[in-house]
């Protein structure tokens, strides 16, 4: 099938750990993105990458960190720096880079700090 | 930097009334809009992507429309259910550095 795959849906970090989220998708699309959700809130920016080898920034790429080795996949690291990392994370992808297409998301991962 | 809105932040409806969701942007240089419904605790999915040259896009009883001059799109529904209780989410794809941006969402409530 088809899509784009979030793991693992739940993740428990302690305090300093850097924990790593995976995002990985078949549908042979360039541009990938990683968002947060807030209880209540919408999604915020965090990252995004229109090809292999590039990323930007988004508005809250403070604490995080994205690699973009291969065009299936867009890791998404939370670094100890993050101090409230808490939340709803969200990947999605679509074809791309002119962005005239329309974008896919995983079910998610759900990050709680212990 | 794109700013989007969605008004109304909820909206609680009977079941079997037309209603509309309002999305307003604030940079036209868009190349699409897209809504989304997103159910509690999941990912989105996706439910129509207007083209920045198309005016409108519709899914069964779902309607899009989108005013690119006036910053805006609505989401018309007709004849809710309650299985549309969820929450509506608009965004849109920037011409100048191709980030998608999301608006705060409507969360919808339809109840039988």
């Amino acid at each position: 099938d088809g899509g784009i795959t979030q793991s693992p849906k739940y993740l428990f970090r302690k305090e300093g750990q850097n924990v790593t989220l995976s995002c990985e998708q078949n549908l042979n699309h360039d541009a990938m993105y990683w968002y947060r959700q807030d209880p209540g809130q919408g999604l915020r920016l965090i990252y995004y990458s229109q090809i292999v080898n590039d990323f930007q920034k988004g508005d809250i790429a403070e604490g995080y960190s994205v690699s973009r080795e291969k065009k299936e996949s867009f890791p998404l690291t939370v670094t100890s720096a993050q101090k409230n990392p808490t939340a709803f994370y969200l990947c999605a992808s679509s074809l791309g880079p002119q962005g005239n297409t329309e974008a896919f998301f995983g079910q998610g991962t759900r990050l709680t700090v212990v | 930097k794109q700013e989007v809105t969605q008004i109304p932040a909820a909206l609680s409806v009977p079941e079997g009334e037309n209603l509309v969701l309002n999305c307003s942007f604030t940079d036209s240089a868009i190349y699409n809009l897209q809504w989304f419904r997103q159910d509690p605790g999941k990912g989105l999915t996706s439910l129509l992507l207007i083209q920045s040259s198309q005016r409108e896009q519709t899914s069964g009883r779902l309607n899009a429309s989108l005013d690119k001059s006036s910053g805006r799109s609505t989401l018309y529904i007709a004849a809710s259910q309650p299985g549309d209780s969820a929450t509506y989410l608009c965004a849109t794809t920037s011409y100048n550095n191709n980030d998608m941006r999301f608006g705060a969402g409507t969360r919808l409530t339809v109840k039988p």
